[in-house]
């Protein structure tokens, strides 16, 4: 079955770090460029960061940078998140996302065509 | 705020056809396609249009997408009840260099 699925969610206090992950099965993941996507209680969808399928190539919202890394591990089919110096208004369910149909990050035909459940972090003392 | 406009709330009868929209900019509706996604009730987004108005195989053609110029639009026919959730649009930001979503139309089905 083609899926993605999130973990490492929970409660995290303000300035602390978590580390998601998505495990990929189903497909191969490298062939395809994956994302994070946010959603705060009661908000819409942003888009957090995404990589290339050979992870050679990050990108990041302008919210999130210098604070979190993606990355992926292709021989584990996993793409992570590693969240550092976190806000209250990091507070979200955090869906990774997988690219339709190809390996980069780029307008040319854009859109996710398959979303994990989400995991859900909150930023809190 | 959302990159892109979308009215928050829609409702229909069951039968009904429905319409909602989404505006954007040049930097992104403009220049680029627009994707739906169907949020039900807890849980994750699922794609229901791409490229304005391609349907993915498994949903249904009740679902229709049209884009013109900086504005987009979701066309529903013959609503039914497990159709009620939350439609984002989404389209490709030149200026973000990602994606933006619209805040989401909560669909009602009366």
């Amino acid at each position: 079955e083609v899926q993605l699925v999130e973990s490492g969610g929970g409660l995290v206090q303000p300035g602390g770090s978590r580390r998601l992950s998505c495990a990929v099965s189903g497909f191969t993941s490298s062939t395809y460029a994956m994302s994070w996507v946010r959603q705060a209680p009661g908000k819409s969808l942003e888009w957090v960061s995404a990589i290339v399928g050979d992870g050679s190539s990050t990108y990041y919202a302008d919210s999130v940078k210098g604070r979190f890394t993606i990355s992926r591990d292709n021989s584990r089919n996993t793409l992570y998140l590693q969240m550092d110096s976190l806000r209250a208004g990091d507070t979200a369910v955090y869906y990774c996302a997988k690219r339709a149909g190809y390996f980069d990050w780029s307008p040319f035909k854009w859109y996710f065509d398959l979303w994990g459940r989400g995991t859900l972090v909150t930023v809190s003392s | 705020q959302s990159v892109l406009t979308q009215p928050p709330s829609a409702s229909g009868t069951p039968g009904q056809r429905v319409t909602m929209s989404c505006s954007g900019s040049s930097s992104n509706i403009g220049s680029n396609g627009v994707s739906w996604h169907q949020q039900l009730p807890g849980t994750a987004p699922k794609l229901l249009i791409y490229n304005n108005n391609q349907r993915p195989s498994g949903v249904p053609d009740r679902f229709s997408g049209s884009k013109s110029g900086t504005s987009a639009s979701l066309a529903i026919s013959g609503l039914q009840s497990e159709d009620e959730a939350d439609y984002y649009c989404a389209a490709w930001d030149d200026s973000l260099n990602g994606p933006v979503f619209g805040g989401g139309t909560k669909l009602t089905v009366l």
